[in-house]
């Protein structure tokens, strides 16, 4: 149980254009989904917090403007990166939680790359 | 202000050994703590988790972890490596507010054939 997906697992894209990453989770509601990212050889940065029917949390740091995050259902967040440019090239990574537990299920990972 | 520790960036050990490898963590109150594996270009697979009880956690894979209260630690140990123990492996503590992890470094475990 508590699994969570990501979608796609790697995409690469032109600069300037946008790219949507999407999380689910499979068998249980997550009230409560968490955006990370994670440069080469580095832990997790976490950019953001979204709970289901509200505006995600941003991390300082993190341009709300550019990294969208939708949590419209208790089983999809989307990640949308907007006008993407090399420097978003990493590997995002989401998780997922239930209401009231401290644990959190991740997904397999998007590797993004712009050219 | 809350923070893992994960005091070496890698760890080499011959395969058939043992492993330890260290995590402290500074946390106010009584710490949920986590042990994460990440194989190269992979998701996050959890470990063990210590929440209360036994300080003596089993996980899966093989895996142990011990929480210290008196030394703020929370160290995961495998008897006897595998070449596929070869890893990153990730220690955190979340915090009670508003169900963030806080990540320690990671550790980058080489399996010596």
């Amino acid at each position: 149980g508590a699994v969570v997906s990501q979608h796609p697992s790697w995409v690469i894209c032109k600069s300037g254009t946008s790219v949507k990453i999407e999380c689910r989770s499979l068998d249980f509601q997550a009230t409560t989904m968490f955006w990370y990212r994670q440069f080469p050889k580095q832990s997790l940065m976490l950019m953001a917090t979204s709970n289901e029917g509200s505006k995600a949390t941003y991390e300082q740091g993190v341009e709300k403007d550019k990294f969208l995050i939708n949590h419209a259902s208790l089983t999809l967040s989307t990640l949308t990166v907007t006008s993407a440019h090399p420097e978003d090239s990493s590997f995002y990574i989401c998780s997922a939680g239930l209401a009231g537990s401290y644990e959190q299920y991740f997904g397999p990972g998007t590797r993004l790359t712009v050219t | 202000a809350q923070s893992v520790t994960q005091p070496d960036i890698h760890i080499t050990v011959s395969e058939g050994a043992s492993l330890e490898l260290r995590c402290n963590y500074s946390y106010g109150a009584t710490p949920y703590l986590f042990w994460y594996v990440q194989s190269p270009g992979q998701g996050l697979q959890l470990l063990l988790k210590y929440f209360s009880g036994d300080t003596l956690v089993q996980g899966i894979k093989g895996f142990e972890a011990e929480f210290k209260r008196s030394q703020s630690s929370f160290n995961l140990r495998k008897p006897s490596v595998h070449w596929s123990d070869a890893a990153e492996y990730f220690c955190a503590v979340v915090l009670y507010s508003n169900y963030q992890l806080i990540w320690g470094a990671g550790t980058k475990l080489i399996i010596k054939p």
